[in-house]
């Protein structure tokens, strides 16, 4: 089955710098790869995902690339915030009998220091 | 509009004693799926529901492990015999087709002593 590798698991920045995140996964026939932030103690958010039709996508501060000759995929945060500190989780999915199961990495605690 | 919404938020149970544990979809969702937190863990899947119908189980741990969604909407993941190992976070996540966006719910902490 598909297995989610993430890295590094803690990162550590300044404010203003810039984050990356990256993900390897296994399954070749995965094709839907989304970013989820987790506060302590809170819900799994979306922050923003990428299908494997489209190699890259941005949303403001936010970016994700994807690989898939490499299978790897990577979410850039820049102009970094105290507010995005947090948990960020990838995952990856193919539709299994129209359904996205989502593989999730172990998560990566990032921590921006004002 | 409301979100996903579970309770119990925390539930402490002895060893052995069965739990039940609710979730509440968005409204209109069709698709509803169940995930096992871990301490410092990521999300791992335990069992999907299309409307009432369950057609993935693959994730559930043991067959102390039952979830139903008997109309469609409210779903319940029920542990019998709960043991220590069964301590993590449940989170409920639900989308309005089978492979949009998954929106979570704030989860159950399960402690088991």
């Amino acid at each position: 089955g598909e297995n989610v590798e993430q890295h590094p698991s803690t990162l550590s920045v300044q404010e203003g710098d810039s984050a990356v995140i990256k993900c390897t996964y296994s399954d070749s026939a995965s094709n839907y790869f989304p970013w989820y932030k987790q506060e302590l103690g809170k819900r799994p958010q979306l922050i923003i995902d990428i299908r494997s039709n489209v190699g890259e996508k941005k949303d403001q501060r936010i970016a994700v690339t994807l690989n898939k000759t490499a299978k790897h995929f990577s979410l850039h945060i820049t102009e970094t915030q105290p507010e995005d500190s947090a948990v960020y989780f990838c995952a990856a999915s193919k539709r299994t009998g129209g359904y996205n199961k989502l593989i999730f990495g172990a998560g990566t605690r990032l921590a921006v220091h004002p | 509009g409301a979100g996903v919404s579970q309770s119990p938020r925390y539930k402490v149970a002895k060893r052995g004693q069965d739990v039940a544990l609710r979730c509440d979809p968005i409204s209109g969702h069709v698709s509803l799926f169940w995930y096992q937190q871990a301490l410092g863990q990521g999300p791992e899947f335990l069992t999907y529901f299309q409307n009432e119908a369950q057609l993935d189980k693959s994730g559930l741990p043991s067959d102390r492990f039952f979830a139903e969604r008997p109309e469609g909407s409210v779903s319940t993941l029920k542990i019998q015999r709960t043991q220590q190992e069964d301590s993590a976070v449940y989170l409920c996540a639900s989308s309005f087709g089978q492979s949009d966006t998954q929106y979570f719910g704030p989860g159950t902490r399960l402690t088991v002593l």
